[in-house]
């Protein structure tokens, strides 16, 4: 099992609410990952860090923003929750891709239902 | 883009039969992954082939890579009902990130 944890599990909120997302890992890993993940489809990932107080923007395009502060944390912010940010949530780590390889260890998700 | 495409999209089978799933990439690659999803949670990694080999096994997983055409499959033998979920190939080039495939639902019926 990974040391890789998200809460809320589920969280139903209503428009314009402000909302934190929280992620944390155990495993003193470098990269920490965001990715959006509708019901039965593909991955995309939103936002990645290489490390402390490094974030990025990753390939499909969100109005949330990250924080990189401390190692075993990442957390994702919504400042304007909307319907169309309807999805699950899921937070990953790895230790950074030294050799040419990389496995991404997952949390659970945390999905996300904006009313 | 470099995502994978996976065929089939879903997958049912009987109990004790095998699952087959190929996936196919678009560029060069480092490496290929397999993941599985079980619904609605996180995914797990599986198995990582690298570029310069052409065949893994791990357990009942056996994970074949064709550079040439850029594609993979991934067989699961003796299959059971807690295989039901989906899986997904993740390509990596260098030390960028992973580039995740569409994903096969695979469905075991006891």
């Amino acid at each position: 099992e990974a040391d890789i944890y998200q809460t809320p599990r589920y969280l139903v909120i209503g428009t314009g609410k402000k909302i934190t997302l929280e992620c944390s890992q155990t495993m003193g890993h470098d990269k920490m990952y965001w990715y959006q993940q509708d019901p039965g489809m593909e991955l995309h990932l939103i936002h990645y860090s290489y490390g402390v107080n490094s974030t990025e923007k990753g390939d499909l395009s969100s109005e949330s923003t990250v924080s990189r502060i401390r190692t075993e944390h990442f957390p994702l912010t919504l400042e304007s929750a909307r319907p169309s940010h309807t999805s699950q949530y899921l937070c990953a780590s790895s230790e950074g891709g030294r050799g040419g390889t990389d496995t991404q260890y997952f949390g659970p998700g945390t999905r996300l239902t904006v009313l | 883009s470099q995502q994978g495409e996976e065929d089939p999209q879903a997958l049912s089978i009987q109990e004790g039969e095998n699952a087959t799933m190929n996936c196919s990439y678009k560029t060069s690659i480092n490496n290929l992954q397999w993941y599985r999803q079980n619904s609605g949670r996180g995914l797990v990694h599986l198995i990582l082939i690298r570029s310069n080999e052409r065949e893994k096994h791990s357990g009942r997983l056996r994970v074949t890579l064709d550079t040439s055409k850029k594609s993979s499959s991934l067989l699961i033998t003796a299959s059971r009902a807690a295989d039901t979920a989906s899986y997904f190939c993740a390509t990596q080039t260098g030390a960028n990130n992973l580039f995740f495939g569409t994903g096969t639902r695979l469905t075991v019926i006891p």
